[in-house]
């Protein structure tokens, strides 16, 4: 499985674009990029998700560079209801009898006024 | 609202018991995954099951087991508890599985384990 890296923490202010960097140096051809995040002991949501293309919703924006080995997700105007836990996952490769999201660390994104 | 529903909310309970966690998938989803969170762990994937099988397994201890039931919603039964099996645990569900499924998740069960 391809492993990704997050900081730990990140801090954004009110109404700034809030942009959380991923690496996934080992990620290979067919595997797709997912963005989850969790606020406070809640259900993990899902926000985005990506295989090369640069991805938008209404929520955020996937950025994933041409070799693929990074990502940034951008929420363009962070709110306080923004602070939670975001996970970026390299999603396993669907093999036709199993699939599964690996959940890491994740990075702690505070916002503030 | 993601549409998935866990019960109960909350568990206390003493060691060596055994108790049923209980999921509703999301209407339409075939899939349903669930996962653990503890303090330590992380979110820790345990077990998935699509249109009532079971489809790939995790770090699911042996004195643990799920079902999913024709009517689609599944049970975690957890027996033999210990201290360390006190975590949130949270059901999924997707219309998978495909390549690229979005999960959704419940608002999870909070055990504890006195």
């Amino acid at each position: 499985d391809a492993k990704t890296t997050q900081p730990p923490s990140m801090d954004c202010a009110e109404g700034r674009a809030a942009n959380l960097p991923c690496n996934h140096s080992t990620i290979s051809g067919n595997e797709y990029v997912y963005w989850y995040r969790q606020i406070h002991s809640q259900g993990p949501q899902y926000i985005i998700h990506g295989l090369k293309n640069n991805e938008t919703n209404e929520m955020a924006s996937l950025i994933i560079t041409e070799d693929r080995k990074s990502s940034t997700l951008i929420l363009p105007h962070a709110t306080l209801r923004d602070t939670a836990v975001y996970y970026c996952i390299v999603r396993v490769p669907y093999t036709g009898t199993a699939s599964k999201l690996t959940f890491g660390t994740g990075t702690r994104l505070q916002v503030t006024l | 609202d993601s549409g998935v529903t866990q019960t109960p909310k909350h568990l206390i309970t003493a060691t060596g018991q055994r108790v049923t966690l209980r999921c509703s998938p999301r209407s339409g989803d075939l899939s349903v995954y669930w996962y653990q969170q503890s303090l330590d762990q992380g979110l820790q994937f345990l077990i998935q099951y699509y249109n009532g099988e079971e489809r790939a397994k995790g770090n699911i201890l042996e004195r643990f087991s799920a079902q999913q039931f024709p009517d689609l919603h599944s049970e975690l039964n957890l027996s033999s508890l210990e201290l360390g099996d006190s975590a949130l645990y949270f059901c999924a569900s997707s219309d998978g599985p495909r390549g690229n499924e979005k999960l959704f998740f419940g608002s999870g069960t909070q055990l504890s384990v006195l």
